[in-house]
């Protein structure tokens, strides 16, 4: 149980154009769902939280115009780079949270999507 | 500011040895501790994970210990293998409200046979 998929699992794309990220819990229904970001041998940094049905909590210094976060369902939320540059190549983790099998509250990560921008 | 200190940044183990990575919080309101396992070009893995409640949780060769006066806890690894190497995150959480984990910078390790 607990699985949580991403779609692509690796993207090129050119500088200029926008890329979508998706990210769906399988087996669970997550209203709230958190997208990092990595770079290489970094650790993970907390773009933003996303709410189903209510607009994203975007994290100091991570741009809201840039990347569009949509939570439509309890299952789906969505990263979208918009004119994406160079520099936004990067590995993107979400996770959703879920409740473990002691109760507690838990994240649960996705396999991750390397953005490739050329 | 790093909510959550992580040390070592890297780690060599023999084959059979134990791996220790060490982290320290200052946040007192964080009440849950989770460990990640990652492995490269993959998501994060929960390995395992603690409450502030207990001293010491074991799952199989990993142990966590916990340390509360000292606002630290550490990840054991008895017999390490080559399949464990990775880069493993300490996190820090509240278990309620926003829920946000704050991890640590990530230790790689590496076990050599």
């Amino acid at each position: 149980g607990a699985v949580v998929s991403q779609h692509p699992s690796r993207v090129i794309c050119k500088s200029g154009t926008s890329v979508k990220i998706e990210c769906r819990s399988l087996d669970f229904q997550a209203t709230t769902m958190f997208w990092y970001r990595q770079f290489p041998k970094k650790s993970l940094m907390l773009m933003a939280t996303s709410n189903e049905g209510s607009k994203a909590t975007y994290e100091q210094g991570v741009e809201k115009d840039k990347f569009l976060i949509n939570h439509a369902s309890l299952t789906l939320s969505t990263l979208t780079v918009t004119s994406a540059h160079p520099e936004d190549s990067s590995f993107y983790i979400c996770s959703a949270r879920g409740t473990s099998g002691s109760g507690d509250y838990e994240q649960y990560f996705g396999p991750g999507t390397r953005l490739t921008v050329t | 500011q790093q909510q959550v200190k992580q040390s070592p940044q890297s780690l060599i183990v023999q084959k059979g040895g134990i791996s220790i990575i060490n982290c320290a919080y200052e946040n007192t309101a964080f009440d849950y501790f989770p460990w990640y396992q990652q492995f490269p070009g993959k998501g994060p893995a929960l390995l395992i994970a603690i409450r502030p409640d207990v001293s010491e949780k074991k799952e199989g060769r990993f142990t966590i210990s916990f340390n509360k006066s000292a606002k630290q806890f550490s990840l054991h690894i008895m017999d390490s293998q080559p399949g464990d190497s990775a880069t493993y995150f300490c996190a820090a959480s509240r278990r309620t409200g926003a829920n946000n984990l704050f991890f640590g910078t990530g230790t790689r390790l590496t076990v050599i046979p």
